[in-house]
């Protein structure tokens, strides 16, 4: 079975520029995470949603950031305009709440902002 | 509020020794799950172990086992006869509510 699809896998950008990262959850999972990781923060939860609907987005840094699912398998992250702070990798995870919230991770996307 | 701590940053043994890692964690939802994750050095996450928290049942997984003590708010990772493969950021983490709270890592290092 696929896991959770993430894309870009690596993306270098100029400050200012707009970064939109894209996931793909597992087939039949109804949860959607963005996570963010970097040395300074370790892994920060940025937002979830159930049933495409945002549910706690108290980790999001700033309004320069927005997460959208537009539909129950697909979910963006975007940020703009881009700062250098922003630099990290972004994990996308997922997970069907009858299982006992275990949440599987997609591989991360690795952004750079110059 | 949840709260997962690891207080081992950083941990280095020679191949074949045993290692524990530890976590402490903090929540006052009765009911809640605990994980741990291994991050390799290629960056992915891998989900390692669920245990919930009505289950107090150490568990063994080849070379791994897990200690689940709710008495003490701990769910420790032992890695028996450790291999260089096995060097990676290993993160514990807790849920409640279906928000995941990770503990801040600890590396270890497997040294031939």
């Amino acid at each position: 079975d696929a896991g959770v699809i993430q894309s870009p896998r690596h993306e270098v950008t100029e400050m200012g520029q707009e970064v939109t990262l894209r996931c793909k959850l597992i087939s039949g999972h109804n949860s959607l995470f963005w996570y963010r990781q970097t040395m300074m923060r370790g892994l920060e939860l940025l937002i979830y949603f159930n049933n495409n609907v945002p549910i706690d987005d108290s980790g999001m840094p700033e309004d320069r950031f927005s997460a959208k699912m537009p539909n129950a398998s697909f979910s963006t992250l975007k940020i703009q305009p881009s700062e250098p702070r922003d630099s990290a990798v972004y994990f996308c995870a997922s997970s069907f709440r009858a299982e006992g919230n275990t949440i599987y991770f997609g591989e991360g996307s690795w952004l750079t902002v110059v | 509020a949840q709260k997962v701590t690891q207080a081992q940053t950083e941990i280095s043994v020679v191949e074949k020794e045993d290692v524990t890692l530890d976590c402490v964690y903090e929540t006052r939802d009765t009911t809640y799950y605990l994980f741990w994750y291994k991050q390799p050095p290629s960056g992915e996450l891998v989900f390692l172990i669920r245990r919930n928290s009505f289950d107090e049942q150490n568990e063994i997984s080849g070379r791994y086992s897990w200690n689940f003590q709710k008495s003490t708010s701990s769910f420790n990772f032992t890695i028996t006869a450790s291999q260089v493969v096995d060097s990676a950021v290993y993160f514990c983490a807790l849920t409640g509510a279906q928000k995941l709270v990770f503990g801040q890592g600890t590396r270890l290092t497997i040294n031939p």
